[in-house]
């Protein structure tokens, strides 16, 4: 079975601190692809990044880094100077490459305060 | 990149009639689409698998009688939910199967359909 667990279910901080979400995931795969996406107010999920499991490096993309330890099975995402633009819903999913697709974790919301 | 819409992207309905969502994959062939149905503070549930001319595999407890899933053609896969009632307001997101740049499968998610039923 899969499930991937997000902790933290709201976070709350003041504009330009850093904020790390937590994701930690189970499966019984050896090959499988972890990925984070952005929901905004409005619904719509954006894509922020995949990875599959072979590739442990860690990832930066301006402000967003990401931090892949299939040791513990987590697959953090950590923002820098967080912006009020920041604020919305974060989902981390697990892709299963059997079944063929994804499944989501609970979300953590974020709100950064001006 | 790749992109999917959804039609309508809201709908208010009386209980006890039907609605049907549309899906569409506008510049890549989707073999395989997705439903997933988000209630408020939550996540995405799947709740059933669209495959082009097949049946749809449905998730456990997904009734498939109520919420008829038909993948006619590579572009376009529909979601009606019958019958509607309350419980069944929900934002419903679908997803197409597909190939990003660099040949790897992906999910590209369409914007949503906001279903409230009164």
């Amino acid at each position: 079975a899969q499930k991937v667990t997000q902790a933290q279910t709201e976070i709350s901080v003041v504009e330009k601190e850093d904020v790390t979400l937590d994701c930690v995931y189970e499966t019984r795969d050896t090959t499988y692809y972890l990925f984070w996406y952005k929901q905004p107010p409005s619904g719509e999920l954006v894509f922020l990044i995949r990875r599959n499991s072979f590739d442990e490096q860690n990832e930066i993309s301006g402000r967003y880094s990401w931090n892949f330890q299939k040791s513990t099975s987590s697959f953090n995402f950590t923002i820098t100077a967080s912006q009020v633009v920041d604020s919305a819903v974060y989902f981390c999913a697990l892709f299963n490459t059997g079944r063929r697709a994804l499944t989501f974790g609970s979300g953590t919301r974020l709100q950064v305060q001006p | 990149g790749a992109v999917v819409s959804q039609h309508p992207s809201w709908v208010i309905c009386k209980s006890g009639t039907s609605v049907k969502i549309e899906c569409r994959s506008l510049d890549f062939q989707a073999t395989t689409m997705f439903w997933y149905r988000q209630f408020p503070k939550q996540s995405l549930m799947l709740m059933a698998t669209s495959n082009e001319g097949s049946k749809a595999t449905y998730e456990q407890g997904v009734e498939k009688d109520k919420f008829l899933i038909n993948h006619a053609s590579l572009t376009l896969s529909t979601l009606t939910v019958t019958s509607a009632h309350p419980e069944d307001s929900s934002f419903y997101i679908c997803s197409a199967r597909g190939w990003d740049r660099t040949d790897r499968e992906t999910q590209y998610f369409g914007p949503g359909t906001r279903l409230l039923v009164l």
